[in-house]
């Protein structure tokens, strides 16, 4: 079955460590997305990437860094500068072309740094 | 002005009642318009995306209105389970591939 896998599914961290969430997707999908979700709050884009080794940063990439390397794969690392990294993080992929396709997206990571 | 605005509700509905949504979004040349759901602690899944002629898909409904610049989802004869968060999403003009969320509407079926 074709889809988008995100682990773990919850993760814990202390304050001060930086972590890496992984993501794949086996749709063939060019672009990927990262987005954060905070309690009764809606979708904020973190980073996303149309192209393998390259990427472009979202509305709050601050304390954030990605990668791209393989088609693929589009890990996060949520890195000690962000001030406050818990919550769910959704990532999503997408077809490109002259229109905007729908996305699909991964079961997320609930992070919670304490 | 937000980029994409939605009553957050929630609207609470009786079995079987017809609800509607609708989505306001700022930029008039936004290029894609889509409705998903999200129950609670989970991803979002793709309801359905928005023509320009309207669509349907069984009880559910979507209308694109470009000159006042709102999208609206119709659901007829609600379900227990169509319980959930219903997100608007908007693509902005061509050369981004950014997607816009809007913050979401609440839907609960009552018994």
């Amino acid at each position: 079955d074709g889809g988008i896998t995100q682990s773990p599914k919850y993760l814990f961290r202390k304050e001060g460590q930086n972590v890496t969430l992984s993501c794949e997707q086996n749709l063939n999908h060019d672009a990927m997305y990262w987005y954060r979700q905070d309690p009764g709050q809606g979708l904020r884009l973190i980073y996303y990437s149309q192209i393998v080794n390259d990427f472009q940063k979202g509305d709050i990439a601050e304390g954030y860094s990605v990668s791209r390397e393989k088609k693929e794969s589009f890990p996060l690392t949520v890195t000690s500068a962000q001030k406050n990294p818990t919550a769910f993080y959704l990532c999503a992929s997408s077809i490109m072309g002259g229109r905007r396709y729908e996305q699909y997206f991964g079961p997320g990571t609930r992070l919670t740094v304490t | 002005r937000k980029e994409v605005e939605q009553d957050p509700g929630p609207f609470n509905v009786p079995e079987g009642a017809t609800v509607a949504f609708n989505c306001t979004y700022s930029n008039s040349a936004s290029q894609s318009f889509f409705w998903y759901r999200q129950d609670c602690r989970k991803e979002p899944k793709l309801l359905m995306s928005v023509y320009s002629s309207g669509n349907e898909d069984g009880r559910f409904t979507a209308q694109l209105n470009r000159a006042s610049q709102y999208i609206s989802l119709l659901i007829r004869d609600s379900k227990l389970s169509d319980s959930a968060t219903y997100l608007c999403v908007v693509t902005p003009p061509s050369g981004t591939y950014k997607y816009i969320f809007g913050t979401g509407t609440r839907l609960k079926v009552l018994a």
